[in-house]
């Protein structure tokens, strides 16, 4: 069964700090790795994505790195904010066959940013 | 308003009721999906279509059943609710080009079955 390895489960930042979390995977035919963001009340919305042919992807504050080889990739969160207090989780999308289009997502990250 | 709107938002029902949660959506979008959110278990899809004569099921579909009425609406049922499908669900779309398109999400729909 296809599957995304989320980790931790929870986290807790000082404000300023540097947010980290990781996720692993062990189907090599996923072919784009999603990150969405969870604010309490409401639906998962797209954050930041990655396609496997580069190691890094940064938007602001938000980077998302690669490692091809070792079959993970990491949400990295600089100068964390309160206001990115949220669940994050990360996805993998597999190419081709009855599974295109559809997402496997990863368990989930609560984020907490005390200010 | 929203473009993913799911209905209702909370409900509480008891054991052996059937139930229907709505999902429509104005964004044009062909496919459109359905999941269930339980703490620590993620994302997990239940049924998904990717067009209206086209219905596929997901990972855990057993004990419910979708209904594709038009592009826009898209109707998910629970036969007979058991406790363990009290969970948060959430009805999403994503267009058609490409598999890596976004999924836009509704805000979900809280069911509780007692």
């Amino acid at each position: 069964q296809q599957q995304v390895k989320q980790s931790p489960q929870s986290l807790i930042v000082q404000k300023g700090g540097i947010s980290i979390i990781n996720c692993a995977y062990e189907n090599t035919a996923f072919d784009y790795f999603p990150w969405y963001q969870q604010f309490p009340g409401k639906g998962p919305a797209l954050l930041i994505a990655i396609r496997p042919d580069v190691s890094e992807k940064k938007e602001g504050r938000f980077t998302i790195s690669f490692n091809k080889s070792a079959k993970q990739f990491s949400l990295h969160i600089m100068d964390s904010q309160p206001g990115d207090s949220a669940t994050y989780f990360c996805a993998a999308h597999r190419a081709g066959g009855t599974s295109y289009g559809k997402l496997t997502f990863g368990q989930g990250t609560i984020l907490t940013v005390h200010p | 308003d929203a473009d993913v709107t799911q209905t209702p938002r909370n409900r509480i029902t008891k054991t052996g009721k059937r139930i229907m949660l709505e999902c429509s959506q104005t964004k044009g979008h062909d496919r459109m999906y359905w999941y269930r959110q339980d703490p620590g278990l993620g994302l997990r899809l239940i049924y998904y279509s990717f067009d209206v004569k086209d219905i596929n099921k997901g990972e855990i579909s057993d004990g419910y059943s979708v209904s594709r009425q038009a592009q826009a609406k898209f109707s998910l049922s629970l036969e007979s609710a058991i406790p363990n499908q009290t969970a948060l669900y959430f009805c999403a779309t994503s267009d058609r080009t490409g598999g890596n398109q976004p999924q836009h999400f509704g805000d979900g729909t809280r069911l509780s079955i007692l």
